[in-house]
């Protein structure tokens, strides 16, 4: 079956532009995470869902970024007001649980990044 | 304050060679995954551990979790070209969320 889908693969926003990325999860995983991942560096923890209930946002580096995922499905990573160091690689990923140690299936991310 | 501390950052080695990489804390882990990364992709888990003490093995790849379950380790047996990539480290606090907290990755390049 198809993977976790994200779009668009590659986007590059002038500073101060609003963006939005998407994330086509695995379907029927209850568990959506959203990371942010530096140029070689390991991914760091955003945010995630256990279907359309945001969880955890505490890895949101500011009021700027916004996640939602209304139906429990896709889910929409929306920046506003991009900065420079909002430039990086945005992987999600999705679970079929919400337990601790469940697999989780990345998607190839995109890669933003703000002039 | 990265929380799990994964070494070495860059690795080349020749085709062949054994190869170790570690990933410590000084926090307790439910459990501990390792991933491997390729350009342009994301992350493919490779194993999961949760007993302290465990160790599995996935065909030349060994990986081992810490008896208090701060720390673990990639052991490479006779490393080949294919094994280029980016290798992370990546531990659940706690078993009631999924919440992933990586290491800082090992870039690992094997010559041929």
């Amino acid at each position: 079956g198809a993977g976790v889908s994200q779009s668009p693969r590659y986007k590059v926003a002038k500073r101060g532009q609003d963006v939005a990325l998407r994330c086509d999860p695995i379907s029927g995983h209850v568990s959506l995470f959203w990371y942010q991942q530096a140029l070689g560096q390991g991914p760091e923890f955003l945010t995630y869902f256990q279907n359309e209930a945001q969880l955890d946002k505490s890895g949101l580096p500011s009021d700027r970024f916004f996640a939602e995922r209304p139906e429990g499905s896709v889910s929409t990573l929306k920046i506003q007001r991009t900065q420079q160091e909002d430039s990086a690689v945005y992987l999600c990923a999705s679970s079929l649980e919400l337990a601790g140690g469940r697999e989780q299936f990345f998607g190839p991310g995109t890669r933003l990044t703000v002039l | 304050t990265q929380l799990l501390e994964q070494s070495p950052q860059f690795l080349s080695i020749q085709e062949g060679e054994n190869l170790t990489v570690y990933c410590n804390s000084s926090s307790v882990f439910s459990s501990l995954q390792w991933y491997r990364q390729e350009p342009g992709e994301g992350p493919v888990l490779l194993v999961t551990v949760v007993t302290g003490g465990e160790v599995k093995k996935l065909k030349r790849l060994t990986f081992q979790f810490g008896d208090a379950r701060k720390d673990s380790s990639l052991h490479i047996t006779a490393a080949q070209p294919g094994d280029t990539g980016l290798y992370l480290c990546a531990g659940v606090r706690s078993s009631n969320t999924g919440k992933l907290i990586f290491g800082q990755g090992t870039t690992l390049q094997v010559k041929p």
